[in-house]
C-alpha cells in the first residue's frame, strides 16, 4: 500500500541532544513538508521541499534542519537550539502546487526529559 | 495573505444528532478548501476538498460541506453523529495554483459526541 512511514512513534530524549525524525513515501510525490503541532495552535510549518536536494524555511524553522537527498525520504533533525521541542511532528507529502491534497504520515510524538 | 477562522473550538453533540463545524476563510486568490479529520495521536485524514468544481462537498462518512463564496464560509455539516465521529477537525485553505501551494490550517475543532 502506498503511504507516507514515520518513525519513530514516540521518541523520548534529553535537553541538549539533537535527534532525527524519519519520514519516507512511496507515493511518488515530488513536494515534502514537515509540520509541528502543539495543543490549540493548529498546523505549523518547519520546513518544506518541492524538489530533491532543494527545500525551504517555514514559518518555524529556527532549531530544525532537514535534507532531501531522495525523492522517498525527507528526515528532520530536531537541533538542541531548539527551545522547546516537545510536540507531535507530522510529515505530509503531495503531488506538488497542482492538486493541492495533502497526505500525512502517523506523526512523531516527542519528549524532552 | 490568507488566513482560517475556525470558530468553535469545541463541540459537542449527542450522537444521532447533527453536526455543524464552521469555518471561514479569507484569501486573495481562488482558493481550495479542505476539511481534515485527526484522532489522537494521528495522522490526518481528507474527509472532503473544494477546489471550485461544486459548491456543495460530499466526503467520507456521511460529511458535507458548502462552499458560500458571499459568506467566505466552508461550513462541515453531517446528518446524524456517530461516536466515531469523536476526533479534532481541521479546515484547511490553500492558496491557487501556481509556485509554492501556501497552505494554512485551522487551529481545529475538538468534537465530542455524547452517547
Amino acid at each position: 500500500d502506498g503511504g507516507i512511514t514515520q518513525s519513530p512513534k514516540y521518541l523520548f530524549r534529553k535537553e541538549g541532544q539533537n535527534v532525527t525524525l524519519s519520514c519516507e513515501q512511496n507515493l511518488n510525490h515530488d513536494a515534502m513538508y514537515w509540520y509541528r503541532q502543539d495543543p490549540g495552535q493548529g498546523l505549523r510549518l518547519i520546513y518544506y521541499s518541492q524538489i530533491v536536494n532543494d527545500f525551504q524555511k517555514g514559518d518555524i524553522a529556527e532549531g530544525y534542519s532537514v535534507s532531501r537527498e531522495k525523492k522517498e525520504s525527507f528526515p528532520l533533525t530536531v537541533t538542541s537550539a531548539q527551545k522547546n521541542p516537545t510536540a507531535f511532528y507530522l510529515c505530509a507529502s503531495s503531488f506538488g502546487e497542482r492538486t493541492g491534497e495533502l497526505f500525512f504520515g502517523e506523526g512523531s510524538r516527542l519528549t524532552v526529559l | 495573505a490568507q488566513s482560517v477562522t475556525q470558530l468553535d473550538s469545541h463541540v459537542s453533540v449527542s450522537e444521532g444528532t447533527p453536526v455543524l463545524l464552521r469555518c471561514n476563510y479569507s484569501s486573495s486568490y481562488s482558493p481550495s478548501l479542505f476539511w481534515y479529520v485527526q484522532h489522537p495521536n494521528k495522522g490526518l485524514q481528507l474527509l472532503l476538498k473544494y477546489t471550485s468544481a461544486a459548491t456543495l462537498v460530499k466526503g467520507i462518512n456521511g460529511f458535507e460541506a458548502e462552499f458560500k463564496k458571499s459568506e467566505t464560509s466552508f461550513h462541515l455539516t453531517k446528518p446524524s453523529a456517530h461516536m466515531s465521529d469523536a476526533a479534532e477537525y481541521f479546515c484547511v485553505v490553500i492558496r491557487g495554483p501556481g509556485g509554492y501551494q501556501k497552505v494554512t490550517f485551522g487551529t481545529g475543532t475538538k468534537l465530542q459526541v455524547i452517547p
